[in-house]
């Protein structure tokens, strides 16, 4: 069974970087799929922030292109997040999960299956 | 940016009633659509893929359907724990958008 689980820092001043990280258990990430990043502001929606494939190959929100860079460690089994310059509209809940599915070809990013529990990021000083 | 409008934004409902909630692309995006589930604290759970393809594990009151532009997601015999917020996600086009959420109260 695929597990995924956030850890980072909760609690980051404005303008500085926002750095989290995504552990995969059960699935090998060099083996395949996509793996994102979704947020959820406090009472809020969801916003995708990007994915990655297994092979480094990223998509971002072009809303968010220009702080975000995302990238996947094979060794560790694990996908990083990190958003830059952040303001306290970044105060959010963020997300990782796997994305979509593989045939015995490629992989396709569609849905999100599963979530890891969240974890909550504050931007304050 | 294909927007996700979704319909209604609230919901009240009887045990046992039907809900239907709907979700309109504001372009075609095919059967692109997914439909997620989220309770209170909790991350969201994915309850149907592909506009109508069902989920393993996911009860089989939940079902979806529609393409094109105009998606709907169909609570047969709602229950007690299915109150939660209800979101669509197109993954057509980039950047992947999600609808604002339905939520559904159980009176």
């Amino acid at each position: 069974q695929v597990q995924l689980q956030e850890s980072g820092p909760g609690l980051v001043k404005p303008s500085e970087t926002l750095s989290l990280t995504c552990a995969v258990s059960g699935y090998s990430i060099s083996s395949g799929y996509y793996w994102g990043w979704i947020r959820q502001p406090p009472g809020k929606g969801l916003e995708w922030i990007g994915s990655i494939y297994h092979s480094g190959s990223t998509y971002y929100n072009p809303s968010l292109k220009s702080r975000v860079t995302i990238s996947v460690d094979t060794s560790k089994n694990q996908f990083s997040l990190k958003l830059s310059s952040v303001t306290a509209a970044d105060t959010a809940v963020y997300y990782c999960a796997r994305q979509g599915y593989c045939s015995s070809t490629s992989c396709y990013a569609e849905w999100f299956d599963p979530w890891g529990q969240g974890t909550l990021v504050t931007v304050s000083s | 940016e294909i927007v996700l409008t979704q319909s209604p934004d609230f919901q009240s409902v009887t045990p046992k009633e039907k809900v239907t909630i709907t979700c309109r692309a504001s372009q075609s995006i095919g059967s692109s659509l997914h439909w997620y589930q989220q309770k209170p604290d909790q991350s969201p759970k994915l309850l149907i893929k592909y506009a109508s393809q069902s989920i393993s594990g996911v009860p089989s009151r939940f079902s979806g359907s529609g393409s094109g532009t105009d998606f709907t997601l169909t609570i047969n015999s709602l229950e007690a724990e299915d109150a939660a917020t209800y979101y669509c996600h197109q993954s057509s086009s980039l950047p992947q958008t999600f609808g604002q959420g339905t939520k559904v109260e159980i009176k």
